[in-house]
């Protein structure tokens, strides 16, 4: 069945290293993946996104990678801060559906 | 701008009893979803509506009901209450319901059943 899973529950860095959260997806039909970082108590926030049609896409500090081939979706954040512990969900849509499937979330902690 | 907003914010129901949970989108989206997240897993989509119809559901009982109103803000109710509906239920809203596909979460309400 369809699933978005995550390879690693958790993920401990040092501050200032760089943090690299994997995500694998099994839906080939899936075009449109979101990842979400949530706070303890707090509702998941939306720090970036890519469409199929794309490889890479790259924010503020961090970057999305999306390999088709291996159906596998990639997070990387730059000279990660302890403001960056958090759980990270990624998530798919197919287009025309109205659901985002989400994976069981990494958690990562960052050491001082 | 405020986002979305979500009310009450911690509830507590016994067993059978009936609960009803308040969201208000983005100002400007007019789509509105709910999730659940039970502890420890992520979310798991129950509703979405757009321009006051039902435009999406997921795997959930029928003792789960939802609707939205003009102004696109949303009610999630859950009748007969069960210790397995505790959870941090989650709104999210968009601009629309096709693209672009950005959902903003809410803070979440979270109930627990007794």
């Amino acid at each position: 069945g369809e699933s978005v899973g995550l390879h690693l529950p958790t993920l401990s860095v040092q501050e200032g290293d760089n943090s690299i959260i994997n995500c694998a997806y099994s839906n080939s039909a899936s075009d449109y993946f979101i990842w979400y970082k949530q706070e303890s108590g707090k509702g998941p926030q939306f720090i970036i996104d890519i469409r199929s049609n794309m490889d890479k896409r790259q924010g503020q500090r961090v970057t999305v990678l999306l390999n088709k081939t291996v159906k596998h979706l990639s997070l990387q954040i730059a000279a990660t801060q302890p403001g960056d512990s958090a759980v990270y969900f990624c998530a798919e849509l197919q287009e025309g559906r109205r659901a985002l499937t989400f994976g069981s979330g990494t958690r990562l902690q960052v050491q001082p | 701008d405020a986002g979305v907003t979500q009310s009450p914010t911690h509830l507590i129901k016994t067993r059978g009893q009936q609960v009803t949970l308040r969201c208000s989108p983005i100002s400007g989206h007019k789509s509105v979803s709910w999730y659940q997240q039970v502890l420890g897993q992520g979310p798991q989509f129950i509703f979405q509506y757009y321009e006051k119809e039902e435009r999406g559901r997921g795997n959930f009982p029928d003792r789960f009901s939802a609707r939205q109103f003009p102004n696109y803000s949303s009610e999630l109710n859950v009748n007969a209450l069960l210790l397995g509906d505790s959870a941090l239920y989650l709104c999210a809203s968009r601009v629309s319901s096709g693209p672009p596909y950005e959902q903003y979460f809410g803070p979440g309400t979270r109930l627990t059943v007794t």
